[in-house]
């Protein structure tokens, strides 16, 4: 099993929208609907902000938002915001009692 | 509220063995499948090993297989990880974490305690 793959960093600037990839394969992402991404601050532990492709816990904003088409999953953070600097990690169920994380990408808001 | 503390960390010599705990409050901990994911020092997430409610589902990382045991006790309301043949790579964040629903497994990660450090050096 592989890790999924992510561009290692994107960037936008206040107001504007980026849109994180992951892609894995069919024994994944492709497999399962359990994808789900997570936010993680310097020095913090990671916090879910999508899952199942494109469900929001409560408490995360409506300018997170996930979709998934075929073997590809992907994040949009809409209106950045300066908090909204971090790393941002996707993950999947990937059968057989695995999951597996992407390796991330860091978002600079400039 | 939901809490997740994980305790057992620290420095070890390599081919040495570690028992990390990971005491859980805050919700039926016997209803919940639940992880271990580590995270070496500035790099990514790598998912370790998990396991179902009932202990059934069992799951570890190629990179552990066969030298990590998961394990948990309900009447404590913790969660182990029992490393042995521990190697340099093992060095990082070990943090517990909790599956989404109940009687699932590999739904998602919702609840992640703060981490404790394994460093493997000699």
């Amino acid at each position: 099993q592989s890790a999924l793959t992510q561009p290692p960093s994107a960037s936008g600037s206040p107001g504007q929208s980026v849109t994180i990839s992951c892609t894995g394969t069919s024994r994944d992402i492709g497999g399962y609907k359990f994808v789900s991404w997570f936010q993680q601050h310097p020095g913090k532990a990671p916090k879910l902000i999508i899952y199942e492709g494109t469900k929001r816990p409560s408490g995360v904003p409506d300018r997170f938002s996930g979709a998934k088409s075929g073997n590809t999953a992907s994040l949009t953070v809409s209106g950045l915001q300066a908090d909204d600097e971090a790393d941002y990690y996707c993950s999947s169920y990937g059968g057989s009692n695995w999951q597996v994380f992407g390796g991330g990408t860091k978002l600079t808001v400039l | 509220e939901v809490q997740l503390v994980e305790s057992g960390g620290g420095l070890v010599q390599p081919g040495r063995s570690l028992r990390l705990s990971c005491a859980a409050s805050g919700f039926t901990f016997g209803d919940y499948a639940m992880h271990w994911v580590r995270q070496a020092p500035g790099k990514g997430l790598e998912w370790v090993s998990g396991m179902n409610y009932n202990r059934v589902d069992v799951g570890y990382a190629p990179a552990v297989k066969g030298r990590f045991t998961i394990s948990r006790d309900h009447a404590k309301n913790s969660l182990y990880l029992h490393m042995n043949s521990l190697r340099v790579e093992d060095t990082a964040f070990y943090y517990c974490v909790r599956d989404m629903s109940p009687f699932t497994y590999g739904r998602t990660f919702d609840y992640w305690g703060q981490g404790t450090l394994v460093t493997v050096s000699s």
